[in-house]
C-alpha cells in the first residue's frame, strides 16, 4: 500500500511569491491534514480536509488556504510569501474516524528568501 | 490552554538503558494521547497512544503512562537501542477532532551503543 506522497520535496521561494503544495493521501483516506514544522515553533496544524471540505482549522493567517478534490487528494497554497512561512510542510492522511492515526508522508521543505 | 509542554528537549541514554521523555498538557477536555517518532528526513509516525481511561498502555518496549488528575504523561522506552535514536514527540487532541493534534516541543533521544 502506497504511502502518503508529497510533492514537491524542496522548493525556494522570494518574499511575495506565492507556493501550492500537493499531498496524495493514502489510498481510501478521506481525510488530509496539513502540518507546518519549523525549529522554533514545532509542529503546528494548519488544517484538516475531509471529503472535499474543511473541518478543521488551525491559527494561521487567511494567506495561508487549502482545498481537497473528490479524489481526497489537496494541494495547499501560502500567498505573499514571508521569511517566517520558510518550512517543513507535512501533511497527513486518515481514515477520518475516531482512531486518530495519522500517516505522514516526508514533507515539502519550503526556504522563502 | 491548548498547550502541550514536554521534556527535556534532549536525553541521551546509554544502550540497554530506561528512555523517559514527559509531557504535561492543560486542557482538560483532550481526550487522545498519542506519541510519535521522527527521523530525519521523514515524517512523524505514530508510535503509541492512550485514552484517558486508562493508566498505562504497553506496547513491546514502548510504554505510555498516564495520569489525569496531574494532567501528565510520559514515554517509556525499554531496554533503549540505537535504533531508538529520533526525536520524539507527544501529542493531544480532542477525540472528535482526532486529525488536528497540539504537538509538544519534541525530544531528541540518542541511545549511545
Amino acid at each position: 500500500k502506497a504511502g502518503v506522497t508529497q510533492t514537491p520535496r524542496y522548493l525556494i521561494k522570494t518574499r511575495g511569491q506565492q507556493v501550492t503544495l500537493s499531498c496524495s493521501p493514502i489510498s481510501g483516506h478521506r481525510s488530509v491534514s496539513w502540518y507546518q514544522q519549523t525549529p522554533g515553533q514545532g509542529l503546528q496544524f494548519l488544517f484538516e480536509y475531509f471529503s472535499e471540505t474543511q473541518r478543521n482549522k488551525g491559527n494561521f493567517p487567511g494567506r495561508f488556504s487549502g482545498r481537497q478534490f473528490s479524489n481526497s487528494r489537496s494541494e495547499m497554497n501560502v500567498s505573499t510569501l514571508e521569511l517566517g512561512d520558510s518550512a517543513l510542510y507535512l501533511c497527513a492522511s486518515s481514515s477520518g474516524g475516531r482512531t486518530g492515526e495519522l500517516f505522514f508522508g516526508e514533507g515539502s521543505r519550503l526556504t522563502v528568501l | 490552554q491548548q498547550q502541550v509542554k514536554q521534556s527535556p528537549q534532549s536525553l541521551i541514554v546509554q544502550k540497554g538503558g530506561i528512555s523517559i521523555i514527559n509531557c504535561a498538557y492543560e486542557n482538560t477536555a483532550f481526550d487522545y494521547f498519542p506519541w510519535y517518532q521522527q527521523f530525519p528526513g521523514k515524517g512523524p509516525a505514530l508510535l503509541i497512544a492512550i485514552r484517558p481511561d486508562v493508566s498505562e498502555k504497553k506496547e513491546g518496549r514502548f510504554t505510555i503512562s498516564f495520569n489525569k488528575s496531574a494532567k501528565q504523561f510520559s514515554l517509556h522506552i525499554m531496554d533503549s537501542q540505537p535504533g531508538d535514536s529520533a526525536t520524539y514527540f507527544c501529542a493531544a487532541s480532542l477525540i472528535q477532532g482526532a486529525q488536528k493534534l497540539v504537538f509538544g516541543q519534541g525530544t531528541r533521544l540518542t541511545i549511545n551503543p
